[in-house]
């Protein structure tokens, strides 16, 4: 079964709207965290944001903020106010584990696509 | 100042050669991860480094070989390159609410 799951492999959206991008994941481990990734097409991994399993609040970083729902195991991004640099893949990814060395795997990614 | 940073940035070899890809973090972090993300922009992980112990090897070949000379370098070596190991290889470090990737190596074996 896979641990995360994006079912969106490609969306478009138009300039200044919201995005939201999908993620579920899988876990039975009570300490884990989640994260989120952009990847413009000059390949650069950049870091967007993070939740931990514990947080009470929502993490929100600028334009992006992740909606977590914990017992749905849902960690969905969502960009407010979409920009065309905002075009890029998206990937979710999870750590199962309280240690910043525990593995971390990856969904298959969002391709985005923001239109003028 | 870069964080974390590779090199090289592209590497062009034959199969059966031997290549090494070198990594270097200056944001203090314990933590150091090699990975491996294919054609289709799948991203897995291949290994990971905890203050120059091996924490993490996934089902890797023993043709790839990892070294950590001090917490803040993670090299990979490639013994007898293959065609499927064309590939862009990432490495990463991370602190505990983040993990950050350096620009990544486009290895083509020909």
């Amino acid at each position: 079964a896979q641990k995360i799951t994006q079912t969106q492999p490609g969306m478009f959206v138009q300039e200044k709207e919201a995005v939201t991008l999908d993620c579920t994941y899988d876990t039975s481990d009570p300490s884990y965290g989640l994260f989120w990734y952009k990847q413009p097409s000059s390949g650069e991994m950049i870091f967007l944001i993070y939740q931990g399993s514990y947080d009470q609040q929502n993490a929100t970083e600028g334009r992006y903020s992740l909606n977590f729902q914990k017992a749905r195991k849902s960690a969905n991004l969502v960009i407010s106010a979409s920009q065309l640099g905002d075009s890029a893949m998206y990937f979710c990814a999870m750590r199962e584990g309280p240690r910043r060395d525990d593995k971390i795997i990856f969904g298959k990614g969002t391709r985005l696509h923001i239109l003028p | 100042d870069t964080a974390v940073s590779q090199t090289p940035k592209y590497l062009v070899t034959q199969m059966g050669n031997d290549k090494s890809i070198k990594c270097e973090q200056n944001l203090g972090h314990d933590t150091m991860y090699w990975y491996k993300q294919d054609s289709k922009k799948f991203l897995k992980i291949m290994f990971s480094y905890n203050n120059k112990e091996l924490i993490i090897n996934e089902t890797v070949p023993n043709r790839f070989s990892p070294k950590s000379p001090d917490k803040a370098h993670l090299n990979l070596h490639i013994n007898s390159l293959e065609l499927g190991d064309s590939a862009v290889y990432f490495c990463a470090s991370s602190r505990d609410r983040g993990q950050f990737f350096g620009p990544g190596t486009r290895l083509t074996v020909l």
